[in-house]
């Protein structure tokens, strides 16, 4: 079954850039699929940041729109999420998920990964 | 932008009980909401998509209905292993999630 694992650094600096990857195992990143990224701030809820198609057409956040890109590299079977000018209010544990060809649910996500903002 | 609001934002029950937790968009957004489970530590679990389609494997103590505007996710029987936040989210228009609603065990 397809599997979902995100990596990048755990700590970023204020007004730096966040980078993460999801890599993608047990399927393929041009499936019939979008590939969202979604983030939780320490105790608090869930925010959708964006998602991506195989053929690269994404969708974002309004709210984080003018500071993120999501990008995929069909070649590693991966796709990415930039996301710049952060601050401490960026601090969150970072989902990459699958979104279901039925519907817009997601349902594979990966195991989270946690950025800390700080100098 | 729809926004999504939960009640309550935390909940008591006991074992057995039956539990409803509502979720209401800010406009009609069809059919077009989706159910999680989170856990401590944990990433979420799809429970319902399409607002009362069942995931695979989920168990069928777990049902949810509505549509619209308004919808329930509801728990008969509660076992100590649904202690979590349950979070709904809309795919009308992007896509958005409700701020959630911790279940306690009594």
């Amino acid at each position: 079954q397809v599997q979902l694992q995100e990596s990048g650094p755990g700590l970023v600096k204020p007004s730096g850039t966040l980078s993460l990857t999801c890599a993608v195992s047990g399927g393929s990143i041009s499936s019939n699929n979008w590939w969202s990224w979604v983030r939780q701030p320490p105790g608090k809820g869930l925010e959708w940041i964006g998602e991506i198609y195989r053929s690269g057409s994404t969708n974002y956040n309004p709210s984080l729109k003018s500071r993120v890109t999501i990008s995929v590299d069909k070649s590693k079977n991966q796709f990415s999420l930039r996301l710049n000018s952060v601050t401490a209010a960026d601090t969150a544990v970072y989902y990459c998920a699958r979104d279901s060809t039925i519907g817009g649910a997601m349902d594979v996500w990966g195991q989270g990964t946690t950025v800390t903002v700080s100098s | 932008d729809i926004q999504m609001t939960q009640s309550p934002s935390s909940l008591s029950a006991s074992v057995g009980e039956r539990v409803t937790i509502t979720c209401q968009a800010s406009q009609d957004i069809d059919n077009h909401l989706n159910w999680y489970q989170q856990k401590p530590g944990k990433a979420p679990k799809l429970l319902i998509y399409d607002a009362s389609d069942l995931e695979t494997g989920v168990p069928s103590r777990f049902s949810a209905g509505g549509s619209g505007a308004d919808f329930t996710l509801t728990i008969s029987g509660l076992q100590p292993e649904d202690i979590a936040t349950y979070y709904c989210q809309q795919y009308d228009d992007l896509t958005t999630f409700g701020q959630g609603t911790r279940l306690e065990i009594k």
